[in-house]
């Protein structure tokens, strides 16, 4: 079965810096996608920046990039620049490549940036 | 305007006292699903639907029910609630095929079972 490993709890960065979170999950299928989602106060879960696991090529939207490693099972995000709007609990998920595969989610992170 | 919604947004309830959470999309998306997210957890299905009619068990159904018989609608059914469902529920709907298409959340539901 798929995990996903969200290996800190809690984050805090100053702003104007950048920050990465981690990321990483245990798969045997090589047709996947992985997907960074963003859970401010009011709740509501917003995509942040989506990978395809036959794309080699790293991910980015806007200050929003990642890190996919593929062979190590690693999908960190970067924010840079980071903004008091960025504050909120940031989720990891995979979802296999089948039209049945639903997100599985890491248990979060929660990052709150600093004035 | 695209988008998932979900009724009611709050709701606090007693044990055994049968309830409906209604979800309804407008983007005529094939899947929908449920998932609870509790503190530590983060979020787990409850139940998914490919189509119309077609509905199956995620990661935790025990204690639900969900139908599907219009398209656009996916009510969560708890025919007797109990205090291990307090949780925050979302309803998300996505297109058919298999890529990487965005799965659209609805806005949540808390429901506190006393």
């Amino acid at each position: 079965a798929q995990t996903v490993t969200q290996s800190q709890p809690e984050m805090s960065v100053q702003e104007a810096e950048t920050v990465t979170l981690s990321c990483t999950y245990d798969t045997s299928e090589s047709n996947y996608y992985l997907f960074w989602y963003k859970q401010p106060p009011s709740r509501q879960m917003i995509l942040v920046i989506r990978q395809e696991a036959y794309k080699q090529q790293n991910a980015t939207e806007n200050r929003f990039s990642v890190n996919f490693q593929k062979a190590a099972k690693s999908f960190s995000l970067k924010i840079s620049d980071s903004q008091l709007g960025d504050t909120a609990m940031y989720f990891c998920a995979f979802r296999h490549g089948g039209s049945q595969g639903n997100l599985i989610f890491g248990k979060g992170t929660k990052l709150s940036v600093k004035p | 305007e695209a988008q998932v919604t979900q009724n009611p947004r709050y709701l606090i309830t007693v044990t055994g006292k049968k309830l409906t959470v209604t979800c309804s999309q407008n983007m005529n998306h094939e899947y929908m699903s449920w998932y609870r997210q509790d503190p530590g957890l983060g979020l787990r299905q409850i139940y998914y639907s490919m189509n119309v009619e077609v509905t199956d068990k995620g990661d935790v159904p025990e204690g639900y029910k969900v139908s599907r018989k219009e398209k656009r609608n996916f009510p969560l059914i708890l025919e007797s609630p109990s205090p291990n469902q307090t949780s925050l529920y979302f309803c998300a709907s996505r297109t058919h095929p298999g890529l990487a298409y965005e799965q659209y959340f609805g806005p949540g539901t808390r429901l506190t079972v006393t």
